[in-house]
């Protein structure tokens, strides 16, 4: 299993650029998230997805959008990239929900992509 | 605004020390907490899961969780080098108003073990 997969690992945008950032997992889970995280802070949600053609949005949605046609696939959009969203991103993975207060929903995260918009 | 708060850091024991690392929540609708360490330049990777009360204990690693304080925190004995990273510690959403259960995560503390 290879788990978590993302690509690219590392990208510079120019402002008002666009891009795709690729998340995959093998795991079969059907819960998945994407997140950032800034320079000496914690993970932030942008959005997440419960299964194939569901997603919500999470804390951070503003200037992204996401799709999830399949279980495996849950790619991340910027449309007109600002400074304001260079970060680093994690795509995650989990089995199960978090609904019950005992569920042992561990997620597993990919290795990240280091966006920089100048 | 429901938070997860960590101090920052960088905190620094010594080889062998124990390193006690501390976490406190806004909501009291969570009922589950996770840590997680990083590495730097690395993604985050769990390590322990508490729900109740008390204590739980996992090789070196000990979580501690105490709900009517919204207080978690853990507590790594025999410090080694390879601890050396910073430490999420994670709460999840409480169930009401549809919540997916996501997790809410602090800022994290970065953790130092000189030899």
């Amino acid at each position: 299993n290879a788990g978590v997969t993302q690509t690219p690992k590392f990208r510079i945008l120019k402002i008002g650029q666009s891009m795709t950032l690729q998340c995959t997992q093998d795991m079969n889970h059907n819960y998945m998230y994407w997140y950032r995280q800034d320079p000496g802070m914690g993970l932030k949600l942008i959005y997440y997805s419960v299964g194939a053609g569901i997603t919500d949005k999470g804390e951070v949605p503003n200037g992204y959008n996401v799709s999830r046609s399949t279980t495996e696939d849950f790619p991340l959009r910027l449309e007109l990239a600002a400074p304001s969203q260079t970060s680093v991103y994690f795509c995650a993975s989990s089995r199960t929900s978090g609904r019950s207060s005992s569920s042992y929903n561990e997620q597993f995260f990919g290795p990240g992509t280091r966006l920089t918009v100048l | 605004q429901k938070e997860v708060e960590q101090n920052s850091g960088p905190l620094s024991v010594p080889e062998g020390a124990i390193a006690s690392l501390n976490c406190t929540y806004s909501d009291r609708g969570s009922q589950s907490f996770f840590w997680y360490r990083q590495y730097s330049g690395k993604s985050p990777e769990l390590i322990m899961f508490i729900y109740s009360n008390g204590d739980k204990e996992d090789g070196r690693f000990t979580a501690q969780l105490n709900k009517a304080s919204q207080y978690v925190s853990l507590l790594i004995r025999d410090s080694q080098p390879s601890d050396s990273a910073t430490y999420l510690c994670a709460g999840k959403e409480g169930n009401y108003g549809g919540s997916q259960g996501n997790l809410i995560f602090g800022k994290g503390t970065k953790l130092s073990v000189k030899p």
